[in-house]
C-alpha cells in the first residue's frame, strides 16, 4: 500500500535503554518529519529531513537523532530513553499540495 | 512560546448544527494555513487548507476562514455529523525560505457531535 508505515505501533522500554522508531514511506516524497503528540502540546516537531542525509533539529530534538540512508527509510533513535520521552511518535511525509501523510503512529512508554 | 493556539480543548454540538473551531497565530511570516482532523489510534489526515492571500476555502460541509489582520482561522463543519467526532488541529506554514515545508501545529481541539 502506497503512503507511510510507522513501527512498532506500540513498544514499551526501560529508562536509559536506546529505542528506535522506523518510518517508511513508498510516496518518493523528499521531505520527512517526527513529530511528538503530547497533551496540551499538540503535535511537536522533533527533527526533520530535507533529503537522504540531510537532516535538522526541530523544536523538541534534546535526546534524539535522526538517520536518511535512503529516501524512504527515515529513522527517530531515542539515545538513552527517559520517562519524558513517553509519547506517540508520529512520521509524516510532505506531498506536493503541501499537506502532509502521516503514518499511524507508535505509542511509546518508557518505564 | 506557542505561534499556533487553540484556545478551545473541546467542543461538543449536536448533530445538524454548526460546529466551530478556532485558530489564533502569532507569526506574520505563515503563509499557509491547514486543519487536520485526527481519530483515536489513528494519524492525522488532511482536511481543509487555505493560502495567505484566500479569506476562504470550502470544501462540501468543510469551510475554512482567515482573518489575516486578526490572525485567527477558524474551521465550520455545517451540518454536524457524528462521524466528526474526532481531535481537529490547526497548523501553519512559515514562508521563510529555509522553512522545508515544516508545519506548526497548535494543541488540537477534541469535537464531539452527540446524535
Amino acid at each position: 500500500d502506497a503512503g507511510i508505515t510507522q513501527s512498532p505501533r506500540h513498544k514499551v522500554t526501560e529508562t536509559g535503554t536506546p529505542v528506535t522508531l522506523r518510518c517508511h514511506q513508498t510516496e518518493n516524497h523528499r521531505y520527512m518529519y517526527w513529530y511528538r503528540q503530547d497533551p496540551g502540546h499538540g503535535l511537536r516537531l522533533i527533527h526533520y529531513s530535507y533529503g537522504v542525509k540531510d537532516t535538522d533539529k526541530g523544536e523538541v530534538s534534546d535526546g534524539y537523532s535522526v538517520s536518511r540512508s535512503k529516501t524512504e527509510d527515515f529513522l527517530l533513535t531515542l539515545e538513552s530513553a527517559t520517562s519524558s520521552q513517553t509519547s506517540v511518535y508520529f512520521c509524516a511525509s510532505l506531498g506536493e499540495d503541501y499537506g502532509y501523510t502521516f503514518g499511524s503512529g507508535t505509542r511509546l512508554t518508557v518505564v | 512560546d506557542q505561534q499556533v493556539k487553540q484556545n478551545s480543548p473541546s467542543l461538543s454540538v449536536q448533530e445538524g448544527r454548526i460546529s466551530i473551531l478556532n485558530c489564533d497565530y502569532t507569526n506574520s511570516m505563515f503563509d499557509y494555513f491547514l486543519w487536520y482532523k485526527k481519530y483515536p489510534a489513528e494519524g492525522p489526515t488532511f482536511l481543509i487548507s487555505i493560502s495567505s492571500i484566500k479569506d476562504k476555502n470550502e470544501d462540501g460541509r468543510f469551510t475554512v476562514f482567515l482573518n489575516k489582520s486578526a490572525k485567527h482561522l477558524s474551521l465550520h463543519i455545517v451540518p454536524s455529523q457524528p462521524g466528526d467526532s474526532a481531535v481537529y488541529f490547526c497548523a501553519a506554514r512559515d514562508a521563510g525560505g529555509t522553512s522545508y515545508g515544516k508545519l506548526t501545529f497548535g494543541q488540537g481541539t477534541i469535537l464531539t457531535v452527540h446524535p
